[in-house]
């Protein structure tokens, strides 16, 4: 089960953007590193998920070096709505994924 | 189609008593995980079903807690004697495969109060 670590707390301005990384030293060949987003009161949501380089969808880019030890999600132009906690999650055929403490991204206007 | 569902959204049960937490995941998702948020923290693993088996129940906190899965479908997460540290959000997910290569698609959750 690899081990990873991301920091407590982020604050930002809307429209800025925000990265967020996340060191998984031990990660193996074959994980996958996951990132979910959560808002108080609801269940995680899926944000991104990669292997390797770099990922992007509608919300969030995930830069994944050559050595896959970190990782980081990257949130354009950040608004109000993206105050949550952020959790990365490294794993392959896992079913015991930790989320951990996350990292609380409050933005500010 | 509709997301992972779970009932009741609240509940407030006296120490000492038995509580049922029910989980409907998407359909046609073989994995269903059960996890618990206490205030402010992270989630925590309790178990996970692939169709209606659980290979692993050692992230279950103690022997009151116990948990089925029937016809591959619903799921039922059982406390028994619960005490007040109990407390916290039962979080109920499902996914097509494995947590690692898959997504997990999470249930809003019940909160569960002991007094």
């Amino acid at each position: 089960l690899a081990k990873t670590t991301q920091p407590i707390s982020m604050d930002s301005y809307e429209g800025q953007e925000v990265n967020i990384t996340c060191s998984h030293n031990n990660i193996a060949t074959n994980d996958y590193i996951t990132w979910y987003q959560q808002f108080p009161s609801q269940g995680p949501r899926f944000i991104i998920q990669g292997y390797k380089t770099k990922v992007t969808n509608e919300v969030a880019s995930l830069f994944i070096p050559a050595d896959r030890k970190s990782s980081t999600l990257s949130l354009p132009r950040v608004s109000l709505s993206d105050t949550a906690v952020y959790y990365c999650l490294v794993g392959e055929n896992d079913y015991k994924l930790s989320f951990g403490a996350g990292t609380t991204v409050t933005v500010r206007a | 189609g509709a997301g992972v569902s779970q009932s009741p959204s609240n509940k407030v049960t006296e120490k000492g008593k038995d509580v049922e937490l029910r989980c409907d995941p998407i359909s046609g998702h073989t994995a269903l995980y059960w996890y618990r948020q206490s205030l402010g923290q992270g989630l925590e693993f309790l178990i996970y079903f692939q169709g209606n088996s659980a290979p692993d129940k050692s992230g279950l906190p103690s022997d009151r807690f116990s948990a089925e899965r029937t016809g591959g479908s619903v799921s039922t997460l059982t406390i028994q004697r619960t005490q007040q540290e109990d407390s916290a959000v039962y979080l109920c997910a499902s996914s097509w495969g494995l947590a690692g290569s898959y997504e997990q698609y999470f249930g809003p959750g019940t909160r569960l109060t002991v007094t």
